[in-house]
Parts: structure tokens; C-alpha cells; sequence
């Protein structure tokens, strides 16, 4: 079984600052996928980076980054430059490299950027 | 433009009643998914499909049903089984396996009254 743990149920950050949402995972699986989605208020989820447990480097899409401990079994989130457009829960979640993918999500982070 | 339409966007429903909601993809994905959100929380599975006319409960499947006939579609049936339905209620696709990401449609939201 997965399991996604996201402690932080609230965060609140400058704008122009950086911020580091956390994410902690639990899986037998070798081969997995983490993920981070954005979900504004309006309710649509918005694919941000993904992180491959195979993947040696940290991956990186613009102003977001994942801070990758595979030991640790944690996949952070660091966006940098906060923007007030950045406001909206986030989720963390992974998938199995199978066919179907089965992805378990975590119970999100609400992050709020304030001017 | 590729992606996913859901319909309606807001539904309610009489207590007692089967509801269907749509989901169609023109991303020619094989996987597609259907998810629950309660206020405050995370994404909890329902059903999903890798390929047509076959699809597996999910997490949470008691008091839904689904169908695929076709590879763009999966609708989703919230039946008077279903105790606590008024949720929102998001589908998703993949290409497929769990190293690509979901596409999301814009979501349903249901409310029992």
C-alpha cells in the first residue's frame, strides 16, 4: 500500500520569496513516479513537476523544484519567487510504475502569498 | 485543443436518485480515472480503466458505477446506494503507467439535497 503525507495544512509566504512544501511518501514499490499538482480555488488541478525514483537530479520546471531524499522517502516542493498567483493548495502524489498507475494522493497543503 | 470536458459543472440531486456524470477525453489516452474530494482534503479513487470495456474499483468504488465503452469515454453513475454523495467529483486520463502525469477536467460538483 502508498501512503502520502503532507504535514503542513497551511502555509503562508512573502511574495518574491521562496517557500518548501513537504511531502513524505511510504511505499514497497521500486519503481515509482511523485508528482505535484496545484489546485486554485476554481477547482481544476494543474500538473506542476514530476520526480521519477530512478531520477538521480532533482527535476526543475521553472520556479518550481523537488527537493528529492530518496532515503528519506521525501519529495519537497520549493517554488521560488512566490507570486500572489502561486495561492492554492497543493498535493503531492505518486504512482506506480504499472500499467495503471494507481495514484494515491496526499491531503494537500493550502499555501497563501501575501503582498 | 486536446484535453477533458466534464459535465455539468454543478448538479444537485434529490436523495433516492442515480446521477450520471460525463467525462469525455480527446487526448487518446488509454487510462482514465475518477476521483472524490471533500471539502479540505485530497483526492480519493473511485474507479478506473486502462483500457475499453474494462476498468477496477478504486479506493472508494461502494455506491458508484462506471462504464467504458468507448476509449473517450467514461461516465460515472452516483446511485442511491452511495450514502454521503455531495462532493466534487474530478476525472482524469494518462497516457499510461505511473511515470506520466493526470490530466484533470475542471470537475463536478454534486450536492444532495
Amino acid at each position: 500500500a502508498q501512503k502520502i503525507t503532507q504535514t503542513q495544512p497551511g502555509m503562508f509566504v512573502q511574495e518574491k520569496e521562496a517557500v518548501t512544501l513537504d511531502c513524505t511518501y511510504d511505499t514497497s514499490d521500486q519503481s515509482y513516479g511523485l508528482f505535484w499538482y496545484k489546485q486554485p480555488s476554481s477547482g481544476e488541478m494543474i500538473f506542476l513537476i514530476y520526480q521519477g525514483s530512478y531520477d538521480e537530479q532533482n527535476a526543475t520546471e521553472g520556479r518550481y523544484s523537488l527537493n528529492f531524499q530518496k532515503a528519506r522517502k521525501s519529495a519537497n516542493l520549493v517554488i521560488s519567487a512566490s507570486q500572489l498567483g502561486d495561492s492554492a493548495m497543493y498535493f503531492c502524489a505518486m504512482s506506480p510504475n504499472t500499467n495503471a498507475g494507481k495514484s494515491t494522493f496526499g491531503d494537500g497543503t493550502t499555501l497563501t502569498v501575501k503582498p | 485543443d486536446g484535453g477533458i470536458t466534464q459535465s455539468p459543472k454543478y448538479l444537485f440531486r434529490k436523495e433516492g436518485q442515480n446521477v450520471t456524470l460525463s467525462c469525455e477525453q480527446n487526448l487518446n489516452h488509454d487510462a482514465m480515472y475518477w476521483y472524490r474530494q471533500d471539502p479540505g482534503q485530497g483526492l480519493r479513487l473511485i474507479y478506473y480503466s486502462q483500457i475499453v470495456n474494462d476498468f477496477q474499483k478504486g479506493d472508494i468504488a461502494e455506491g458508484y458505477s462506471v462504464s467504458r465503452e468507448k476509449k473517450e469515454s467514461f461516465p460515472l453513475t452516483v446511485t442511491s446506494a452511495q450514502k454521503n454523495p455531495t462532493a466534487f467529483y474530478l476525472c482524469a486520463s494518462r497516457t499510461g503507467g505511473g511515470f506520466s502525469e493526470q490530466f484533470f477536467g475542471p470537475g463536478t460538483r454534486l450536492t444532495v439535497l
